[in-house]
Parts: structure tokens; C-alpha cells; sequence
């Protein structure tokens, strides 16, 4: 079974800070699929970003970096610059390889302060 | 709009009534899902078509459920005698991809259903 916790329940910061959203796995598979989904509050969840378990390069994609750790098991996630719009439910999410179903956290909410 | 759609984004019922919700995935999109998301917690995985035909079921789907996906196109997600603790957001998604190769599900904006 596949088990995501995100601890933070709700975090706010001030417009332009940094922010970065915790994600720690389970999963028994040693191929899998991590994903960040934003929901903003008119509810469509919206795919933001997608990591092979087998690839722990870090990467950066606009605004939006994430930091996988596999020894750790860890997805997290960082917003920088925050901005207004960036206020939302963030959802980490895994999938095992093979597997289509996906298993969300609790998520985080975002309220950035203008 | 080629995102998928969702209807109805609103449903009231009553307890013990049936009702059904219909979701219209992106149209190159051979996979489609259900989940549902109750207050406060992230969605949770009810079903899974590729195609027509439906290979994956969570225990959450009860009897009571029932998703259908004819002609491998749309799909119904129908919940008979509702009760109470059905009331959730119903979420519809799609992807494309074949077998062991994941693909990104995009999610539609949800039916949300409250049974009074």
C-alpha cells in the first residue's frame, strides 16, 4: 500500500517569500511516480510536476523547484517568490510504476499575503 | 474548452435516492478515472477505465456504486440509495498511455454532492 503525509496543514507567508511544502512517501514498489497537484479554490486540480523514482536529479521550472530524496523518501516541494495567486490546496501524490491509481497527502494550504 | 468536463458541477438528493454524475474526458484520452475527496483531505481513488473497460476498483466503491464507460468515450459514475457520508466531491480525470507507462491525469473541476 502507498502512504503520503504532508505534516503542515495550513501555511501562510508574505507575497514574494519562499515556500516549501514537505512530502514524505510509503510505497513497498521500488519504481514509482511522485506529483505535485495545485487545487486553487475553484476546485480542478491543476498537474504541476512529475518525478521518476529512478531519477533524483533536482530541478527547477519557473517559480516551482522540488528536492527528491529517495534515501529519505521525500518529495518536497518550493515555491519561490510567492504571489498572490499562489494561494491554494497543494497536493503530493504517488503512484507505483505499473499502477494508474494515485495516492494523494491531506495537502497544504497556501495563503500568500499580499 | 478540450479539458475534461464534468456534469453536474452541483447535486442535491435525498437520502435513499439514487443519482448519477457524467464526466466527458479529453477526447484522445483512452484512460479514465474517479476519485472523491471529502472536506479537508486529498482526492481518493474509486476506479479506473482504459477504454470501455474498467481494470481497477477500489474497496471505497461499495455496491451501491456503479461506473460504466460504454464505447470507451464518456462515463457515469452512479451511487443508488445514497447515504450521508457519500456527500463529497466527486473528481473525474483522464490520461492518455498504454501499459507501464504513466502519463499525467488531468482532472476535471468535480461534481459536488450533498445528500441532505
Amino acid at each position: 500500500a502507498q502512504k503520503v503525509t504532508q505534516a503542515q496543514t495550513e501555511i501562510s507567508v508574505v507575497e514574494k517569500e519562499d515556500v516549501t511544502l514537505d512530502c514524505v512517501y510509503e510505497t513497498r514498489d521500488t519504481t514509482y511516480y511522485l506529483f505535485w497537484y495545485k487545487q486553487p479554490p475553484s476546485g480542478e486540480l491543476v498537474f504541476l510536476i512529475r518525478r521518476n523514482s529512478f531519477d533524483e536529479q533536482n530541478e527547477i521550472s519557473g517559480r516551482y523547484s522540488w528536492n527528491f530524496q529517495k534515501s529519505t523518501s521525500s518529495f518536497n516541494f518550493t515555491i519561490t517568490a510567492s504571489q498572490v495567486v499562489d494561494s491554494a490546496v497543494y497536493f503530493c501524490a504517488l503512484a507505483p510504476y505499473g499502477n494508474n491509481r494515485l495516492a494523494f497527502g491531506k495537502g497544504n494550504q497556501v495563503v500568500v499575503i499580499p | 474548452d478540450t479539458g475534461v468536463s464534468q456534469n453536474p458541477r452541483h447535486k442535491i438528493t435525498k437520502r435513499g435516492q439514487n443519482v448519477t454524475f457524467r464526466c466527458d474526458p479529453i477526447s484522445e484520452h483512452n484512460r479514465l478515472y474517479w476519485y472523491r475527496q471529502t472536506l479537508g483531505q486529498g482526492p481518493e481513488f474509486l476506479t479506473y477505465f482504459q477504454n470501455e473497460a474498467q481494470l481497477e476498483k477500489s474497496r471505497l466503491l461499495s455496491d451501491r456504486f456503479s461506473a460504466e464507460r460504454p464505447k470507451g468515450s464518456f462515463s457515469t459514475l452512479e451511487i443508488q440509495r445514497t447515504e450521508q457520508g457519500d456527500s463529497a466531491m466527486y473528481l473525474c480525470a483522464s490520461s492518455t498511455g498504454t501499459s507501464g507507462i504513466y502519463n499525467e491525469q488531468f482532472f476535471g473541476p468535480g461534481t459536488r454532492l450533498t445528500v441532505l
